[in-house]
């Protein structure tokens, strides 16, 4: 059974286009993240929600929106997608925030053409 | 500013030998620190947690430890095997912030 599971794994789309990637966790965690990890491998995180509420926003343009439906599910939604957007994304959970290990998702990598 | 770093240039070691590997950080103090491991085309998996008030802590192969006082933590992997080749990532929790930032990762390169 896979613990955090994306899809897609892979998104290859056009400059302008909209996009959404999913992200699922069967692990009873009450928080879930995003982080984009560019070319230069740096994670970043992007997004944290605990109990479905946002309690991280880092410096993100607001073309990004997650949204998350219940504890397990956190969706990134991107309008306008930019060359720059082009990354590999990964989802994570954890039981609570803080000191709690984080597991990842296998993430999904982003073209944009 | 506040800054993880890790050795960009991959470690390479023999088989059986013990690979250590170093995270520096400036401008934090964090209460703990993260190792974990990436593969290509995975996701990080966590390895383990030392806390500021241990020195050291061991998990099988592996031993983590953290000098606050040098604001550094080592990774060391003993008898280290090809199936330990991958890149290792610290991370902690910024200041004040409820979220881990992640060093850049090293690479290591176990040879038969």
């Amino acid at each position: 059974d896979t613990a955090v599971s994306q899809t897609p794994k892979y998104l290859v789309t056009q400059m302008g286009n909209d996009k959404s990637i999913k992200c699922e966790q069967n692990l009873g965690h009450d928080t879930m993240y995003w982080y984009k990890q560019d070319s230069k491998k740096f994670l970043k995180i992007m997004f944290s929600y605990n109990n479905k509420e946002l309690i991280i926003n880092e410096t993100v343009p607001n073309r990004f929106s997650p949204k998350s439906p219940d504890k397990a599910h956190l969706n990134l939604h991107i309008n306008s997608l930019e060359l720059g957007d082009s990354a590999v994304y990964f989802c994570a959970s954890s039981l609570g925030q803080g000191d709690q290990p984080q597991h990842f998702g296998d993430g999904t990598r982003l073209s944009i053409l | 500013s506040q800054k993880i770093e890790q050795n960009s240039e991959a470690l390479n070691i023999q088989e059986g030998k013990t690979a250590t590997l170093t995270c520096n950080y400036t401008n934090y103090s964090p209460a703990y620190l993260q190792w974990y491991r990436q593969d290509p085309g995975r996701g990080p998996v966590f390895l383990l947690l030392i806390r500021e008030n241990e020195k050291e802590k061991r998990k099988e192969r592996l031993k983590v430890t953290f000098d606050t006082t040098l604001k550094q933590s080592l990774f060391h992997i003993t008898a280290s095997q090809p199936a330990d080749s991958a890149t290792y990532l610290c991370a902690l929790e910024g200041t004040g912030r409820r979220a881990l930032t992640f060093g850049s990762g090293t690479r290591l390169q176990v040879q038969p």
